[in-house]
């Protein structure tokens, strides 16, 4: 079945760059997607990708795919004390009536220090 | 321009007891998403509507139903609750373009304690 893996904390300085990593199983997957979130809070949506891209930016956040890997990454550039939150990745693959239940990971707490 | 918006935000119920969850979607999204987020954990897909009819199921029990309005909003219905059913419960919303959907955008949740 579907199975989505990340590692579950990454510690970076403020400043640094930081690279979360997630590998996934499903080779049919077709949008891969980034989330983060705060304590108490939903989800925000951070970026995604569709499957037959490389990469792609938007501002500070860099995601790079590799499909052959089945592997997913989020460079987030100088890193800040805001940055601090869990960070999920999610895939999606279409059911025949075309319908998209996300498949996540358990998500990277991403610590920041000072 | 309304985000994602869910009712109530916390609620506490007993084992046995049945619960009614709401959300509304994003302006201009016409499919919702629900999932369950045990403590912990990543959210866990239970199930999408489309045009009132449930379109995707995940690997959740016939105790967890929803229903879908003419105007979007959806509700998750659980019955016979029981104790691990305590979790955060999170709706999202989506715009279903031809056979593609638009990325989903979620809300903050409902926080359901069972005792």
């Amino acid at each position: 079945g579907e199975d989505v893996e990340q590692s579950l904390f990454l510690s970076v300085r403020e400043g640094d760059s930081s690279v979360i990593n997630c590998t996934y199983t499903d080779s049919s997957s077709t949008y891969l997607y980034w989330y983060k979130q705060e304590p108490g809070a939903g989800l925000q949506l951070l970026t995604y990708i569709f499957s037959n891209m490389d990469m792609k930016q938007d501002q500070r956040l860099t995601v790079l795919l590799n499909k052959k890997d089945k592997h997913l990454s989020l460079r987030i550039a100088d890193t800040q004390t805001g940055d601090s939150a869990i960070y999920f990745c999610a895939e999606s693959s279409y059911s025949g009536g075309g319908a998209d239940g996300l498949t996540f990971g358990k998500g990277t707490h991403l610590i920041i220090q000072p | 321009d309304a985000g994602v918006t869910q009712s109530p935000t916390h609620l506490i119920k007993t084992r046995g007891q049945q619960v009614t969850l709401r959300c509304s979607p994003k302006s201009g999204h016409d499919t919702v998403s629900w999932y369950q987020q045990a403590l912990g954990q990543g959210p866990q897909f239970i199930f999408q509507y489309y045009e009132e009819e449930e379109r995707q199921r995940g690997n959740f029990p016939d105790r967890f139903s929803g229903h879908q309005f003419p105007n979007y909003s959806s509700e998750l219905n659980v019955n016979a609750l029981l104790l691990g059913d305590s979790a955060l419960y999170l709706c999202a919303s989506s715009l279903r373009k031809g056979r593609s959907n638009q990325p989903q955008h979620f809300g903050d949740g409902t926080r359901l304690s069972i005792l």
